[in-house]
């Protein structure tokens, strides 16, 4: 099981302002990370899959970095709407081991 | 991506009794996995269930605890045995679909089961 570590746990934004947060996990060993966003009441969705250092992905206002080297991943969202209130899970793959789920950061945009 | 069903949604247990969740997958897949997040915790991988064979249980779960069902390649049940208050979480079941080694493909999740054990 890997030591994973998301920060900060929560967070309130503004309507309009971007943001971000971070992912840590341990670099030796890595295979692939994983980001999923979970709403409440719903099932986790995923947003990402990344496997090689310095890889850059982006959904939308939504994008993230990985640097294996160092073991972390960022998730920015630009420009923040009341509809990305979730909770994001980062997940690191190692090997040929099960993922191992961040604690996540819940975010919660203000109208 | 795969669709999955899972039932019951949520529900309220007395301490000593046994539920049963289920899950149905609209396509065939070789693996399900079932998940827990215990209030505050992170998710949690307990089994990874494989048609035709006994599930695979992680560190700290066991088979008397969370008897699991494959019976086919779309469906599965896990049951959360003689329940006590600690057994109150989210489970969810998840299936990986796509081609490539496994970790390289997004996990599909369930909409969870809430459970809490008065």
């Amino acid at each position: 099981i890997l030591n994973v570590e998301q920060s900060p746990q929560s967070l309130h934004v503004q309507e309009g302002d971007s943001t971000n947060f971070t992912c840590s996990f341990p670099s030796s060993n890595f295979y692939a990370l994983h980001w999923y966003r979970w709403e409440t009441a719903k099932s986790p969705e995923a947003l990402f899959v990344m496997t090689l250092n310095g890889d850059e992905k982006k959904k939308g206002r939504i994008s993230a970095t990985l640097n294996t080297k160092e073991g972390y991943s960022y998730l920015y969202i630009k420009g923040s709407q009341p509809e990305d209130s979730a909770t994001y899970l980062c997940a690191p793959w190692g090997g040929y081991q099960k993922v191992t789920f961040g604690i996540g950061t819940k975010l919660q945009v203000i109208p | 991506s795969a669709v999955i069903s899972q039932k019951p949604s949520r529900d309220i247990c007395q301490r000593g009794t046994s539920l049963t969740i289920q899950c149905q997958v609209d396509s065939q897949v070789t693996m399900m996995f079932w998940y827990r997040q215990q209030p505050g915790q992170s998710l949690t991988l307990i089994a990874t269930a494989n048609q035709g064979s006994e599930a695979t249980y992680e560190s700290g779960f066991v088979i008397d605890k969370f008897p699991i069902s494959r019976p086919n390649l779309t469906f599965s049940t896990l049951t959360v045995s003689n329940m006590s208050p600690e057994d109150s979480s989210i489970y969810l079941c998840s299936v990986e679909f796509g081609v490539g080694r496994t970790g390289a493909n997004v996990l599909t999740f369930g909409a969870g089961s809430r459970l809490t054990v008065l």
